[in-house]
């Protein structure tokens, strides 16, 4: 069975502030894709990263970076210079590459940037 | 190219009414999921549709939630009999085929309201 935890339920800093999201996965499959969605306020899915597990070089995207760690079974997501834009609840998933596909998602952590 | 459509945005229902919702996947994508997410909780899978074939209903509700993908026209998420746990905001996503690694692109959500 497939399982991803976002222990961090709120997380709440000041402006400019970095602040890391984390996100452990469990999974059997021996190939998977890893991903993170942003859900403003307003309610929509955004989609941020998709990683392979073939892959794990970091990536960093402007003030987005992450973090993957297989050994730990980690894909760990870190906001640079935050931002009240940035306020919005992240929620980790993981997919097998094969099969139904279906996404497995963490329960999100909260995450309010305050000025 | 239009993204996911899902209508209507925002549904309310009474007890023991019926709920339909609809999702309109992107041009050209073929497979169909549906998830439900729970008030401050996580989006959880419910069920993955190709055209006129449900492939997996593993997290569908075993009574009064239905699901279908006609050869011609939106998906259709139908609840029968709402109660108040049925309130949630659901999720539509759709992806073009069966070649791994095609991405899920996510429509903006229904929330229903059962009174």
């Amino acid at each position: 069975a497939q399982k991803v935890t976002q222990a961090q339920t709120e997380i709440s800093v000041v402006e400019k502030e970095d602040v890391t999201l984390d996100c452990v996965y469990e999974t059997r499959d021996t190939t998977y894709y890893l991903f993170w969605y942003k859900q403003p306020p307003s309610g929509e899915l955004v989609f941020l990263i998709r990683r392979n597990s073939f892959d794990e070089q970091n990536e960093i995207s402007g003030r987005y970076s992450w973090n993957f760690q297989k050994s730990t079974s980690s894909f760990n997501f870190t906001i640079t210079a935050s931002q009240v834009v940035d306020s919005a609840v992240y929620f980790c998933a993981l997919t097998a590459i094969q099969g139904a596909q279906k996404l497995v998602f963490g329960q999100g952590t909260r995450l309010t940037i305050n000025p | 190219n239009a993204g996911v459509m899902q209508n209507p945005r925002h549904l309310v229902r009474r007890r023991g009414q019926e709920a339909r919702l609809r999702c309109s996947p992107m041009k050209g994508h073929s497979h169909v999921y549906w998830y439900r997410q729970l008030p401050e909780e996580g989006l959880k899978f419910m069920v993955y549709l190709q055209k006129e074939n449900i492939i997996d209903e593993s997290g569908m509700p075993k009574e009064r939630f239905s699901a279908e993908f006609p050869k011609e026209g939106p998906s259709i998420l139908r609840i029968q009999q709402v109660v108040r746990g049925d309130s949630a905001a659901y999720f539509c996503a759709s992806r073009r085929g069966a070649v791994e690694g095609n991405e899920q692109f996510f429509g903006p959500g229904t929330r229903l309201t059962v009174l």
